[in-house]
Protein backbone atom coordinates (compact mmCIF):
# COMPACT_ATOMS: atom_id res chain seq x y z
CA UNK A 1 0.00 0.00 0.00
CA UNK A 2 0.99 3.37 -0.81
CA UNK A 3 2.99 5.62 2.19
CA UNK A 4 3.75 8.89 2.95
CA UNK A 5 6.78 9.85 4.88
CA UNK A 6 7.01 12.67 7.27
CA UNK A 7 9.92 13.98 9.67
CA UNK A 8 8.42 13.22 13.77
CA UNK A 9 9.58 16.86 14.22
CA UNK A 10 10.85 19.91 12.95
CA UNK A 11 12.48 22.61 15.28
CA UNK A 12 13.35 26.11 14.00
CA UNK A 13 13.63 29.81 15.78
CA UNK A 14 10.60 32.41 15.47
CA UNK A 15 11.38 34.19 12.21
CA UNK A 16 13.02 31.71 10.90
CA UNK A 17 12.20 29.71 7.55
CA UNK A 18 10.45 25.94 8.79
CA UNK A 19 10.59 23.27 6.32
CA UNK A 20 8.99 20.32 6.43
CA UNK A 21 9.10 17.18 3.78
CA UNK A 22 6.64 14.77 2.84
CA UNK A 23 8.20 11.53 1.05
CA UNK A 24 6.25 9.22 -1.48
CA UNK A 25 6.97 7.33 -4.56
CA UNK A 26 6.43 9.45 -7.45
CA UNK A 27 4.25 11.94 -5.23
CA UNK A 28 4.94 14.52 -7.89
CA UNK A 29 2.22 12.66 -10.12
CA UNK A 30 -0.01 12.93 -7.84
CA UNK A 31 -1.40 16.53 -5.62
CA UNK A 32 -0.26 17.20 -2.00
CA UNK A 33 -2.38 18.61 0.33
CA UNK A 34 -1.19 20.00 4.25
CA UNK A 35 -3.17 20.43 7.67
CA UNK A 36 -1.91 22.16 10.45
CA UNK A 37 -3.65 20.72 13.91
CA UNK A 38 -3.30 22.94 17.14
CA UNK A 39 -3.43 21.09 20.34
CA UNK A 40 -6.73 19.97 21.48
CA UNK A 41 -8.17 21.30 18.00
CA UNK A 42 -9.42 20.29 14.22
CA UNK A 43 -6.95 20.32 11.71
CA UNK A 44 -7.19 22.87 9.53
CA UNK A 45 -6.11 22.90 5.86
CA UNK A 46 -3.38 25.02 4.91
CA UNK A 47 -2.01 24.04 0.91
CA UNK A 48 -4.28 22.01 -1.03
CA UNK A 49 -3.62 21.25 -5.23
CA UNK A 50 0.26 20.95 -3.98
CA UNK A 51 0.62 25.11 -3.90
CA UNK A 52 -2.77 26.72 -3.30
CA UNK A 53 -3.88 28.29 -0.40
CA UNK A 54 -6.68 28.61 1.23
CA UNK A 55 -8.58 32.01 2.02
CA UNK A 56 -7.57 33.00 5.65
CA UNK A 57 -3.97 31.32 5.47
CA UNK A 58 -1.13 33.66 5.93
CA UNK A 59 0.79 34.18 3.20
CA UNK A 60 4.15 32.82 4.85
CA UNK A 61 2.53 29.49 4.03
CA UNK A 62 3.61 27.88 0.56
CA UNK A 63 4.01 24.55 -0.91
CA UNK A 64 5.58 22.73 -3.68
CA UNK A 65 5.32 19.27 -4.67
CA UNK A 66 8.16 17.58 -7.17
CA UNK A 67 10.01 14.04 -7.64
CA UNK A 68 8.91 11.92 -4.35
CA UNK A 69 9.00 14.63 -2.09
CA UNK A 70 5.96 17.63 -1.11
CA UNK A 71 7.39 20.46 0.92
CA UNK A 72 5.57 22.54 2.88
CA UNK A 73 7.77 26.07 3.83
CA UNK A 74 6.32 28.30 6.61
CA UNK A 75 8.77 31.80 6.33
CA UNK A 76 9.01 33.75 8.86
CA UNK A 77 7.59 31.28 11.21
CA UNK A 78 5.68 32.36 14.06
CA UNK A 79 5.32 31.10 17.74
CA UNK A 80 1.15 30.37 17.01
CA UNK A 81 2.09 28.10 14.07
CA UNK A 82 3.82 25.54 16.71
CA UNK A 83 1.54 22.78 15.72
CA UNK A 84 1.46 19.25 14.78
CA UNK A 85 1.55 19.03 10.32
CA UNK A 86 -0.08 16.44 8.43
CA UNK A 87 0.43 15.92 4.57
CA UNK A 88 -1.95 14.19 2.27
CA UNK A 89 -2.47 12.48 -0.86
CA UNK A 90 -4.56 10.00 -2.76
CA UNK A 91 -4.08 6.40 -4.29
CA UNK A 92 -5.82 4.11 -5.64
CA UNK A 93 -9.39 5.10 -4.88
CA UNK A 94 -7.85 5.79 -1.02
CA UNK A 95 -6.97 9.20 1.23
CA UNK A 96 -3.24 8.34 2.64
CA UNK A 97 -1.80 10.60 4.82
CA UNK A 98 1.76 11.15 6.78
CA UNK A 99 2.32 10.03 9.80
CA UNK A 100 2.65 13.70 10.64
CA UNK A 101 5.58 16.32 12.01
CA UNK A 102 5.46 18.16 15.51
CA UNK A 103 7.26 21.93 14.55
CA UNK A 104 8.17 23.52 17.36
CA UNK A 105 8.99 26.85 17.28
CA UNK A 106 11.92 27.96 20.08
CA UNK B 1 -21.03 29.80 6.82
CA UNK B 2 -20.17 25.98 6.34
CA UNK B 3 -20.17 24.05 9.52
CA UNK B 4 -20.28 20.69 10.68
CA UNK B 5 -20.93 19.60 14.10
CA UNK B 6 -20.18 16.30 15.63
CA UNK B 7 -22.10 14.81 18.54
CA UNK B 8 -20.52 14.47 22.43
CA UNK B 9 -17.97 12.58 23.77
CA UNK B 10 -18.48 8.74 24.36
CA UNK B 11 -17.15 6.29 26.74
CA UNK B 12 -17.97 2.65 25.91
CA UNK B 13 -17.42 -0.32 27.11
CA UNK B 14 -15.69 -3.50 24.89
CA UNK B 15 -17.79 -4.78 22.58
CA UNK B 16 -20.78 -2.13 22.75
CA UNK B 17 -22.31 -0.49 20.27
CA UNK B 18 -22.19 2.77 19.07
CA UNK B 19 -22.99 5.82 16.62
CA UNK B 20 -21.62 9.03 16.17
CA UNK B 21 -23.29 11.86 13.81
CA UNK B 22 -21.96 14.94 11.92
CA UNK B 23 -24.50 17.54 11.35
CA UNK B 24 -23.31 20.02 7.86
CA UNK B 25 -25.13 23.43 7.43
CA UNK B 26 -23.93 26.54 5.33
CA UNK B 27 -23.54 24.39 2.24
CA UNK B 28 -25.57 22.04 0.27
CA UNK B 29 -25.32 19.09 2.09
CA UNK B 30 -26.20 16.68 -0.53
CA UNK B 31 -23.70 17.90 -3.09
CA UNK B 32 -20.59 17.41 -1.39
CA UNK B 33 -18.55 14.24 0.40
CA UNK B 34 -18.21 13.71 3.75
CA UNK B 35 -15.10 11.65 5.32
CA UNK B 36 -14.45 10.52 8.58
CA UNK B 37 -10.62 10.61 9.98
CA UNK B 38 -9.34 8.82 12.88
CA UNK B 39 -6.89 10.09 15.19
CA UNK B 40 -5.59 7.70 17.65
CA UNK B 41 -3.81 10.08 20.95
CA UNK B 42 0.43 10.00 19.81
CA UNK B 43 -0.66 8.65 16.18
CA UNK B 44 -1.00 11.03 12.71
CA UNK B 45 -4.30 10.90 11.05
CA UNK B 46 -6.35 7.76 9.40
CA UNK B 47 -8.55 8.02 6.70
CA UNK B 48 -11.83 5.67 7.77
CA UNK B 49 -13.90 6.42 4.64
CA UNK B 50 -16.08 8.70 2.78
CA UNK B 51 -19.91 8.79 1.99
CA UNK B 52 -21.69 10.71 -0.69
CA UNK B 53 -25.08 12.36 0.61
CA UNK B 54 -26.48 12.60 -3.38
CA UNK B 55 -26.84 8.69 -3.15
CA UNK B 56 -24.95 7.55 0.26
CA UNK B 57 -22.30 5.98 -2.27
CA UNK B 58 -19.44 4.83 0.36
CA UNK B 59 -16.07 4.29 0.03
CA UNK B 60 -13.78 2.50 2.83
CA UNK B 61 -10.20 2.65 3.58
CA UNK B 62 -9.02 -1.41 3.60
CA UNK B 63 -8.37 -0.50 6.98
CA UNK B 64 -11.68 -0.08 8.29
CA UNK B 65 -13.62 -2.03 5.34
CA UNK B 66 -16.09 -4.13 7.54
CA UNK B 67 -14.98 -2.89 10.74
CA UNK B 68 -17.33 0.16 10.90
CA UNK B 69 -20.15 1.86 8.45
CA UNK B 70 -21.01 4.79 7.23
CA UNK B 71 -24.10 6.11 6.68
CA UNK B 72 -26.06 9.56 6.39
CA UNK B 73 -29.73 10.99 6.63
CA UNK B 74 -30.05 13.93 3.71
CA UNK B 75 -33.21 14.71 5.71
CA UNK B 76 -31.63 16.16 8.52
CA UNK B 77 -28.11 16.75 6.66
CA UNK B 78 -26.46 14.87 8.79
CA UNK B 79 -23.64 11.97 8.34
CA UNK B 80 -23.15 8.89 10.57
CA UNK B 81 -20.18 6.65 11.96
CA UNK B 82 -20.97 3.41 13.51
CA UNK B 83 -19.69 0.56 15.18
CA UNK B 84 -21.09 -2.87 15.91
CA UNK B 85 -18.35 -3.80 18.39
CA UNK B 86 -16.05 -1.91 19.81
CA UNK B 87 -12.74 -2.64 20.98
CA UNK B 88 -9.93 -0.82 23.24
CA UNK B 89 -8.14 -0.17 20.01
CA UNK B 90 -11.44 1.98 18.51
CA UNK B 91 -10.20 4.66 21.41
CA UNK B 92 -9.83 7.89 19.65
CA UNK B 93 -10.87 11.35 18.22
CA UNK B 94 -12.70 10.91 14.83
CA UNK B 95 -13.10 13.73 12.44
CA UNK B 96 -15.97 14.11 10.21
CA UNK B 97 -15.03 16.69 7.21
CA UNK B 98 -16.12 17.79 4.01
CA UNK B 99 -13.96 16.29 1.43
CA UNK B 100 -13.43 17.54 -1.80
CA UNK B 101 -13.31 15.39 -5.01
CA UNK B 102 -12.12 16.58 -8.44
CA UNK B 103 -10.44 15.70 -11.55
CA UNK B 104 -7.90 17.97 -12.84
CA UNK B 105 -5.44 17.87 -15.34
CA UNK B 106 -5.90 13.87 -15.31
CA UNK B 107 -5.15 13.67 -11.70
CA UNK B 108 -7.15 12.66 -8.99
CA UNK B 109 -7.42 15.62 -6.19
CA UNK B 110 -8.67 15.22 -2.87
CA UNK B 111 -8.55 17.39 -0.15
CA UNK B 112 -10.64 18.15 3.32
CA UNK B 113 -11.31 22.01 3.59
CA UNK B 114 -13.67 21.82 6.40
CA UNK B 115 -13.69 19.90 9.74
CA UNK B 116 -15.83 18.88 12.68
CA UNK B 117 -14.74 19.66 15.73
CA UNK B 118 -13.96 16.10 16.71
CA UNK B 119 -15.35 13.31 18.81
CA UNK B 120 -13.84 11.54 21.69
CA UNK B 121 -14.48 7.98 21.92
CA UNK B 122 -13.39 5.96 24.92
CA UNK B 123 -13.70 2.24 24.87
CA UNK B 124 -12.53 0.63 28.45
CA UNK B 125 -13.65 -2.08 30.77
Amino acid sequence: SYELTQPPSVSVSPGQTATITCSGDNLGAKYASWYQQRPGQSPVMVIYQNTKRPSGIPERFSGSNSGNTATLTISGTQAMDEADYHCQAWDRSAVIFGGGTKLTVL
Amino acid sequence: EVQLVQSGAEVKKPGESLKISCKGSGYSFNGYWIGWVRRVPGKGLEWMGVIYPGDSGTTYSPSFEGQVTISVDKSTTTAYLQWSSLKASDTAIYYCARQRVATIDMKKLNYFDFWGQGTLVTVSS
